[in-house]
């Protein structure tokens, strides 16, 4: 299979500090990968593609500056927000992309909450 | 732009059948079907690419109009486990969720 892990599932910070999420793909190489922002009741929105070694490129509206991706290797990357406010609060989902003709496989989602 | 999935939501008895449309306003090379349940990440149903067949099993198949730039989902003989919000995801260079259709199955 094509497992995508996510770490961590939820965390809990304070307004002002920066929170890391990693997105690791366990059993493959990921040309590249996505990150996602969902607000409840809501679609999944794009915020950045993410190619190992490259600069992610942001989808508009997306601040680069507040949400920092590194994609270090083929099988990890990691979404750093900066000074989280609690309108920051939301499901944070990466997917991998194995190959171009296949579909992207998801982890499992980071719930973020900032008090 | 996003793609709009029509019914927004629908309720139905276990057994009954359902369809789920996405209708995109831009030229669309394939369409990717996910499931959602709450508070987890969305699940690969199947994926349908331009030119191809219409996919699926038994109950859970989809069909793939490229002129029109539609795309259908029919779930037949639903089941309990069917419950969820289903999105359609159009691939242009990146994937672009549709607005989501939230399916509940009642006993």
């Amino acid at each position: 299979g094509a497992v995508v892990s996510q770490h961590p599932s939820w965390v809990i910070c304070k307004s002002g500090t920066s929170v890391k999420i990693e997105c690791r793909s366990l059993d493959f190489q990921a040309t590249t990968m996505f990150w996602y922002r969902q607000f409840p009741k809501q679609s999944l929105m794009l915020m950045a593609t993410s190619n190992e070694g490259s600069k992610a490129t942001y989808e508009q509206g997306v601040e680069k500056d507040k949400f920092l991706i590194n994609h270090a290797s083929l099988t990890l990357s990691t979404l750093t927000v900066t000074s989280a406010h609690p309108e920051d609060s939301s499901f944070y989902i990466c997917s991998a992309l194995r190959d171009r003709r296949e579909t992207q496989y998801f982890g499992p989602g980071t719930r973020l909450l900032v008090l | 732009q996003q793609p709009v999935q029509s019914p927004q939501a629908v309720i139905l008895r276990e057994g009954e059948d359902a369809v789920i449309n996405c209708s995109s306003s831009k030229a669309l090379y394939s369409v990717h079907w996910y499931r959602q349940k709450h508070g987890e990440a969305p699940v690969f149903l199947m994926i349908l690419l331009k030119g191809g067949e219409q996919k699926g099993h038994e109950k859970i198949s989809a069909s793939f109009n490229e002129k029109k730039q539609q795309s259908s989902l029919y779930l037949t003989a639903s089941q309990l486990s069917y419950s969820g919000t289903y999105f359609c995801g159009t691939e242009l260079g990146k994937l672009t969720f549709g607005t989501g259709t939230r399916l509940t199955i009642i006993p």
